[in-house]
C-alpha cells in the first residue's frame, strides 16, 4: 500500500513563490505526478517524475528524491487563479501475474489560496 | 466534446435504492479506473479495469459493483445506496505511456438521503 502526506492548506500572496511538500512511503514505485485541481472540477495533470532531479514547466516546476520518497511542487509568480486544491499521487506498479497493475494512489491535496 | 464522459453530473437518491453512473471515453485508452472524493480523504480507488474481461478491486470496494461493458465504457453501481456513499465520483482512463498519468471525467456529485 501507500502512504502519501501533504499538508492540508497553504496561503500566500499574488506574485509570490509556494512549495507544496509531499512525502511518501510505498511498497512500489514508477513515478509521482502533481495534479491541480479547482473546487468542483475534475484534477489536470501538471507535471511528472520518475528521476531524481528538477522538472520545469513554465510557473511550476516539480522535484524528486526517490532516496528520501519526497517531491515539491513549485509555484512561482502566483497569479489568483493557482487558487486550487494540488494532489500528489504515486504510481504503484504492483503485479497480477505477468502483468504490470498500473494505479495511483492519491494524496488528500493541499489547498492553496492565492491572496492579493 | 469531453475525452471521458461521466453522466449524471448530479444526483440526490435516497437509502436504499439502485444507482448507476456511467462512463464512457473517446480516448480508446485501455485502462478504466472509479475513484470516489472525499473532504480530507482525497481520491481513494473503487474498481479497476485493463480490458473488458478484466475488472479489480480498488481499497474501498465494499457496497460497490462495475460493469466494463465495452472498451470505451465502465460503469459504477451502488446496489443499495447508503448515505456515507455520499461523494464526488470520478472516472478516469490511462494509456500505455507511462508518463501519460490519468484523464478523469468530469465527475458525478451524488448526495444519499
Amino acid at each position: 500500500g501507500q502512504n502519501i502526506d501533504q499538508p492540508t492548506e497553504m496561503t500566500a500572496t499574488e506574485g509570490a513563490i509556494v512549495q507544496i511538500n509531499c512525502t511518501y512511503q510505498t511498497s512500489g514505485f514508477n513515478g509521482l505526478f502533481w495534479y491541480q485541481q479547482h473546487a468542483g472540477e475534475a484534477p489536470t495533470f501538471l507535471s511528472y517524475n520518475v528521476l531524481d532531479g528538477l522538472e520545469e514547466k513554465g510557473r511550476f516546476s516539480s522535484f524528486l528524491s526517490r532516496s528520501k520518497g519526497y517531491s515539491y511542487l513549485l509555484l512561482k509568480e502566483l497569479q489568483m487563479k493557482d487558487s486550487a486544491s494540488y494532489l500528489c499521487a504515486v504510481r504503484d506498479d504492483g503485479r497480477i501475474g505477468s502483468r504490470v497493475d498500473y494505479k495511483l494512489s492519491f494524496g488528500a491535496g493541499t489547498t492553496v489560496t492565492v491572496r492579493a | 466534446d469531453a475525452d471521458v464522459t461521466q453522466t449524471p453530473r448530479n444526483r440526490i437518491t435516497k437509502t436504499g435504492k439502485r444507482i448507476m453512473l456511467e462512463c464512457s471515453q473517446t480516448k480508446g485508452h485501455d485502462r478504466m479506473y472509479w475513484y470516489r472524493q472525499d473532504p480530507g480523504l482525497g481520491l481513494r480507488l473503487i474498481y479497476y479495469s485493463f480490458d473488458v474481461k478484466d475488472i479489480n478491486k480498488g481499497e474501498i470496494s465494499d457496497g460497490y459493483s462495475v460493469s466494463r461493458q465495452a472498451q470505451a465504457k465502465f460503469s459504477l453501481s451502488l446496489e443499495s445506496a447508503i448515505p456515507n456513499q455520499t461523494a464526488l465520483y470520478f472516472c478516469a482512463t490511462s494509456g500505455k505511456q507511462a508518463s501519460g498519468g490519468y484523464t478523469f471525467g468530469s465527475g458525478t456529485r451524488l448526495t444519499v438521503v
